[in-house]
């Protein structure tokens, strides 16, 4: 069955450095999204992208935050100078289509920063 | 602003017994409403997504019951057992043409064998 996958699982990087997170979502899908859940906490919404560009963004995704479709089949998530706070599970998911469609997440990547 | 809570935020059942998870939400406007499966420092398995026109869908031993108008999920698991215990997360769209899931806090089901 087609899954959507992450890499890497773990990365731990320090402080004010720029990580990519590297997800390939299931290829046939059309949107592509990216969560984060901070230990204990919930799955919160970061970015929806269709089209080659944003569609939605939270107040989490700041100017530290962008993403790319570099080409086919690669989805990225960037952060450019991490901070102690962005430590937490990245989840990155994709559908079919929009609202109506059933979202399918990765098995994320934990990013520790210290 | 939409809100999703999930009551009880735990839950421990011997084996073999049927039960009821629950979710509420704030903000009607829904297209459809999702539950997940969480393992401890895993991803989110999607099991189950029931359209707003729906009022249950089934997949297994699992059956989720939509609500809309009273903004209530239920997920009814039959039969329990130990290899269901994990964290089940409710999601809805953030709002009328929104495309982001607001998830509640889950709850963690524990089935004592």
């Amino acid at each position: 069955e087609p899954e959507v996958t992450q890499t890497p699982s773990h990365q731990v990087t320090q402080m004010g450095q720029e990580v990519i997170l590297r997800c390939v979502p299931i290829s046939n899908h059309l949107y592509f999204y990216w969560y984060r859940q901070i230990l204990g906490q919930k799955v919160e919404f970061l970015v929806s992208f269709y089209n080659n560009e944003i569609s939605e963004k939270s107040e989490i995704f700041d100017d530290q935050f962008s993403v790319e479709r570099p080409d086919g089949s690669n989805f990225t998530l960037k952060i450019r100078s991490t901070k102690l706070e962005d430590s937490a599970m990245y989840f990155c998911a994709s559908s079919e289509g929009g609202q109506y469609y059933e979202q399918y997440f990765g098995p994320g990547t934990r990013l520790t920063v210290t | 602003k939409q809100e999703v809570t999930q009551i009880p935020a735990a839950l421990s059942v011997p084996e073999g017994e049927n039960l009821v998870l629950n979710c509420s939400f704030t903000d009607s406007a829904i297209y459809n409403l999702q539950w997940f499966r969480q393992d401890p420092g895993k991803g989110l398995t999607s099991l189950l997504l029931i359209q707003s026109s729906q009022r249950e869908q089934t997949s297994g031993r699992l059956n989720a019951s939509l609500d809309k108008s009273s903004g209530r999920s239920t997920l009814y698991i039959a039969a329990s057992q130990p290899g269901d215990s994990a964290t089940y997360l409710c999601a809805v769209p953030s709002g009328a043409g929104s495309y982001q899931l607001t998830f509640g806090k889950g709850t963690k089901l524990s089935v004592i064998p």
